[in-house]
């Protein structure tokens, strides 16, 4: 099984919801990544959790709340978003953390923020 | 901060011909990435490159990791219209524990 899977695969909420993206793959990656990709760019790194602990955070606003709570899932909860929050988030897994090794991405979910 | 320069942002070939898309990075990279990303769809690793002037070859594509590795192409030769999507390079300079992702070249391939 080489599937990251995402869900829901689409989401709008409104500026005061509270919502969670998750993530998930079963090929004993021990890294997880968490990215944002608006239309036409590349995708932008949120977050990176090594072992399951949160090893890297891009500065990324209080709003966006990432938790991994076992060497397979991942989560990112988001509350109070902003319009300019819509975006495609995408979650990948690499074998271990560091970027000398390839990422499987998963297919994403696309939020729409209103 | 790093950055991976990534040429052309957009490239319009007709079926059979011949496309190339450049990676350039100011700080020498320890690796360098490429994925694909159709229309619609999430990235896919296609290959790494790790050592000064390696080639690799895969079917129609040919990447290539400078000699100094500060750059990286992707050469695909007689395109077809399943090529068609965004190609990003993606390198790791220094001690940056993360992948820095090229604009991405969009290919547009016209039958």
């Amino acid at each position: 099984d080489t599937e990251v899977t995402q869900t829901p695969k689409h989401l709008v909420m409104g500026m005061t919801n509270k919502k969670s993206l998750k993530c998930e793959q079963h090929m004993g990656h021990r890294a997880m990544y968490w990215y944002k990709q608006k239309a036409k760019k590349p995708p932008e790194l949120m977050f990176v959790y090594s072992y399951e602990k949160l090893s890297i955070n891009e500065s990324v606003p209080s709003r966006f709340s990432p938790e991994c709570p076992n060497s397979s899932l991942l989560n990112l909860h988001l509350h109070a978003l902003q319009p300019e929050d819509s975006a495609l988030y995408l979650c990948a897994s690499s074998q271990v953390p560091g970027a000398s090794y390839e990422q499987y991405f998963g297919p994403g979910t696309r939020l729409t923020v209103t | 901060g790093q950055q991976v320069m990534q040429i052309p942002q957009y490239q319009h070939v007709q079926e059979g011909e011949d496309f190339t898309t450049y990676c350039n990075s100011s700080t020498t990279l320890s690796n360098i990435q490429w994925y694909k990303q159709r229309p619609g769809g999430h990235p896919v690793f296609l290959i790494q490159l790790v050592k000064s002037g390696e080639v690799k070859k895969q079917k129609r594509l040919t990447f290539q990791f400078g000699e100094a590795k500060k750059n990286s192409s992707l050469h695909i030769t007689a395109t077809q219209t399943t090529d068609v999507g965004t190609y990003f390079c993606a390198g790791q300079s220094g001690g940056y524990n993360k992948l820095i992702f090229g604009a991405g070249t969009r290919l547009a391939v016209h039958p």
